[in-house]
């Protein structure tokens, strides 16, 4: 069956501008988590739903980073004003419970240079 | 959350097994152990998870020492399509935030040698 798919898979951005990245999660998924990677780095968390509400936004950097789920399916990262250190891969990924034995299935990311 | 102790690099001959090991000696009653792996340019893949017991599926097997204060991740046939890096993590069965998340740390990267 279709995966988590995200879109674009790659983003150039110049220092400044705003970026979205959108992350189709798989259908039936109630939980959606975006984490970051920064190169040679693992992952790191930036915010959890379960279905429409934002439940743990703690990972976030900085209130220019902003995610909403607004009917509980496509989520969308937004990124203000764009720097140099949000140059990151970005993934989504979902799970289908909310319980910790649930597997979460990542996207493919979306990679992210700011120029 | 507690932490995990993975080396940084293993090396594998093609067809051999590999343990990769995980170090974890202050997790507590409930975490589970995870194990996911991250092929070059791909997101995180789920391969195996276990509480107690030992445990099979198809990717691999999951060796949990009796203390839990380790566990083995065994390949039992390397093939190319498994060098990637490997993380071993650790959830908390129930997370008073309400969240969930994957804490990942560097992992060990495997490279499989023809």
């Amino acid at each position: 069956g279709a995966g988590v798919s995200q879109s674009p898979r790659y983003k150039v951005a110049k220092r400044g501008q705003d970026v979205a990245l959108r992350c189709d999660p798989i259908s039936g998924h109630v939980s959606l988590f975006w984490y970051q990677q920064a190169l040679g780095q693992g992952p790191e968390f930036l915010t959890y739903f379960q279905n429409e509400a934002q439940l743990d936004k703690s990972g976030l950097p900085s209130d220019r980073f902003f995610a909403e789920r607004p009917e509980g399916s496509v989520s969308t990262l937004k990124i203000q004003r764009t720097q140099q250190e949000d140059s990151a891969v970005y993934l989504c990924a979902s799970s289908l419970r909310t319980v910790s034995s649930y597997e979460q299935y990542f996207g493919p990311g979306t990679r992210l240079t700011v120029t | 959350d507690a932490k995990t102790t993975q080396p940084n690099s293993m090396e594998s001959n093609e067809e051999e097994p590999v343990h990769l090991p995980c170090n974890h000696s202050t997790i507590s009653g409930t975490d589970y152990i995870h194990w996911y792996r991250q092929l070059p340019s791909q997101g995180p893949e789920y391969v195996i998870h276990g509480l107690t017991s030992n445990v099979n599926n198809r990717m691999a097997s999951l060796a949990i020492a009796e203390d839990r204060k380790s566990s083995t991740l065994i390949l039992h046939r390397a093939t190319l399509r498994d060098a990637a890096v490997y993380y071993c993590i650790l959830r908390a069965a129930y997370s008073g935030a309400g969240s969930y998340q994957l804490t990942f740390g560097k992992g060990t990267k495997l490279s499989v040698i023809p």
